[in-house]
């Protein structure tokens, strides 16, 4: 089982649509859980941190489930400016300490 | 935005050349990264820096060395480029190693293809 796995996408939805995103990870001992967000060609941005209350942060909802090692983002009211590719981060202590990534889910809003 | 360059941008060599990478930045920030982003693959940690002259290795170090002198610099060195080592690659910076804090801020990157 791969480290951080998220749905392979891409997204394709209709401006105003709510989008959900999909992440598992297997390290049952990591500690902390990031969203970023990747524009084509582009480096990666933190979008939101993940707290096990779950946060929102307007139209984005982040939510961690430990028991099942599972993190989800949900977008509402989808703009055209969200297309970006959205990547799942794991920090995990493991010798030294590191962020993992998943492979990344692309976004497409389209009008 | 965070103060992270890279250089140079774009670079094409050819394979056995040697090859160093640069990431500057202004925030003196303590640890500094180096990624590769490949297709089909998230992003791989390469070598990371924990203060002045103190580096360890990641994911994917093999055919990879690095260095850094100054706070500010930490320089990524192909000793001898293979095709395989064409990618982008992304320079990091945090304030802390650890913990929710652990935000990255990333560099704009360097696309290098080895012929």
């Amino acid at each position: 089982r791969k480290e951080v796995e998220q749905d392979p996408g891409p997204f394709n939805v209709p401006e105003g649509a709510t989008v959900a995103f999909n992440c598992t990870y297997s390290n049952s001992a990591s500690q902390s859980f990031f969203w970023y967000r990747q524009d084509c060609r582009k480096e990666p941005k933190l979008l939101m941190s993940v707290y096990s209350s779950g946060n929102e942060d307007g139209r984005f909802t982040a939510q961690l489930n430990r028991a099942s090692q599972y993190i989800s983002l949900l977008i509402r009211d989808s703009k055209l400016s969200d297309s970006a590719t959205y990547l799942c981060v794991v920090f995990s202590l493991r010798g030294y300490s590191t962020l993992t990534f998943g492979k990344g889910t692309m976004l497409l809003v389209s009008p | 935005d965070a103060g992270i360059t890279q250089s140079p941008r774009h670079k094409v060599t050819e394979t056995g050349t040697p090859v160093t990478l640069r990431c500057h930045q202004t925030e003196n920030h303590r640890y500094m990264y180096w990624y590769r982003q490949d297709p089909g693959h998230g992003l791989r940690l390469i070598h990371y820096s924990y203060g002045v002259k103190d580096t360890d290795k990641g994911e994917v170090s093999d055919g990879y060395s690095v260095s850094r002198s100054k706070t500010e610099d930490f320089l990524l060195t192909l000793e001898s480029a293979t095709s395989s080592q064409t990618s982008v690659y992304f320079c990091a910076i945090s304030e802390t190693g650890t913990g929710i804090s652990n935000e990255q801020f990333f560099g704009p990157g360097t696309r290098l293809t080895v012929l």
